[in-house]
């Protein structure tokens, strides 16, 4: 079953950092671009992050550009987002995403949450 | 505010058809494809339509998608209360080199 499990999210402070980790499953992970998608709550969707296969190539939001990195690890198949100097509006549910070759969104993971809060 | 402009919500009865609108500009919908996304109450986003009016396998074809210009629609025919969602559009945005997405559109069904 191709599957996608984030973990890392919790409660942080204004200011603070987290590293968020998606593991991946039933596909290979190492042949696919990933996003990073999030949700604010009662929000829409927000695009953060993309990397290529080979994390050559790297596009960020406007919104985390330079807080924010993105990373993989094809060996353990597994995704990765660094988010520094958090602030109140990072507040969601950030979601893995696999990017098709037909560049949609077609597999999400359940997401996990992040609450930047004092 | 978002990028790419929808509905916030639409509505009908079981049976009916509905088409939920996507706006956008050149730099996104005006040049790349749209690609649409529905998210029931409480689960993660799932992959509706793809590449304009592609749908994946297991997505019925009362979804279909269609553009024009700069500007993207969906159409469910149909309506059933199971496809009670939000629905959200999005575009690669060459502007921006970024992926943008609608507010979303809530869809009810009456």
């Amino acid at each position: 079953e191709v599957q996608l499990v984030e973990s890392g999210g919790g409660l942080v402070q204004p200011g603070g950092s987290l590293r968020l980790s998606c593991a991946a499953s039933g596909f290979t992970f190492s042949s696919y671009e990933m996003d990073w998608v999030r949700q604010a709550p009662g929000k829409g969707l927000e695009w953060v992050s993309y990397i290529s296969s080979s994390s050559s190539t790297k596009y960020y939001a406007d919104s985390v550009r330079g807080r924010f990195t993105i990373s993989r690890d094809n060996a353990k198949n597994s995704l990765y987002l660094q988010m520094n100097s958090l602030r109140a509006e990072d507040t969601a549910l950030y979601y893995c995403v696999r990017h098709a070759a037909s560049d949609a969104f077609d597999i999400w993971g359940q997401g996990t949450m992040v609450t930047v809060s004092s | 505010q978002s990028v790419l402009t929808q509905p916030p919500s639409a509505s009908g009865t079981p049976g009916q058809r509905v088409t939920i609108s996507c706006s956008g500009s050149s730099s996104n919908i005006g040049n790349n494809y749209v690609y649409w996304y529905q998210q029931l109450p409480g689960t993660a986003p799932k992959l509706l339509i793809y590449r304009n009016n592609q749908r994946p396998s297991g997505v019925p074809d009362r979804f279909s998608g269609s553009k024009s210009g700069t500007s993207a629609s969906l159409a469910i025919s149909g309506l059933r209360s199971e496809d009670e969602a939000d629905y959200y559009c999005a575009a690669w945005d060459h502007s921006l080199s970024g992926w943008v997405f609608g507010g979303g559109t809530k869809l009810i069904v009456l």
